[in-house]
């Protein structure tokens, strides 16, 4: 079964603390992790797709990497816009399957 | 990224009354739509799967009489809650996948409350 584990929970920062979220996938076969950002009482805002292990895309504060095991997401020198929940998600089987999600990470970060 | 707009953001309905929701992709073609409910601090819960003229591939435990779905066009997928009790009152979200790109793109999606 296909399966994305997000870690921590929850994760509590200091405004320019750097730190990174965990997302480990176990799927049949990969054909895209995305990471998405969501807001309280807003729909998820995507973020990356990483195809490929030792794949890394960046955005302003954010990076995130890709390994044939799992994800990382880097945030570097957060500030407390960047806090909110950041989910994980595989692509299986390609084609138009549903993505297969995490429970998510809720970042607070504190000025 | 794509965008997709869902609307409306919030409805209060009272109970025994429906609801129908739109989810529409502004500037892409939405051969598949999916429709997630969310619950508060919990992560999406897939309800149903929609390709474009076909029905839809409703999820375990998901009542297909009760959450209707549409999706009519490449650009359009409805979803209609029939005879809304409180225990349906939630927060929906769609998504959007085409043939081009293969992220899929939310909407910001909707607050129901039934009273």
């Amino acid at each position: 079964e296909d399966q994305v584990t997000q870690s921590p929970e929850a994760l509590r920062l200091q405004e320019g603390e750097s730190s990174s979220l965990n997302c480990s996938y176990t799927v049949s076969g990969l054909r895209g992790l995305f990471w998405y950002r969501q807001d309280p009482g807003k729909g998820p805002e995507f973020l990356f797709t990483l195809y490929s292990a030792g794949e890394e895309k960046e955005k302003e504060r954010l990076k995130a990497t890709l390994t044939k095991k799992e994800s990382f997401l880097h945030i570097t020198a957060p500030k407390p816009e960047d806090s909110a929940t950041y989910l994980c998600a595989v692509d299986p089987s390609g084609g138009n399957t549903p993505l297969v999600f995490g429970k998510g990470t809720r970042l607070s970060v504190i000025a | 990224g794509a965008v997709v707009s869902q609307h409306p953001s919030w409805v209060i309905c009272k109970s025994g009354t429906s609801v129908k929701i739109e989810c529409r992709s502004l500037d892409f073609q939405a051969t598949t739509m999916f429709w997630y409910r969310q619950f508060p601090k919990q992560s999406l819960m897939l309800m149903a799967t929609s390709n474009e003229g076909s029905k839809a591939t409703y999820e375990q435990g998901v009542e297909k009489d009760k959450f209707l779905i549409n999706h009519a066009s490449l650009t359009l997928s409805t979803l209609t809650v029939t005879s809304a009790h409180p225990e349906d009152s939630s927060f929906y979200i769609c998504s959007a996948r085409g043939t081009a790109r293969t992220e899929a793109f939310f909407g910001q999606g909707t607050r129901l409350t039934v009273v």
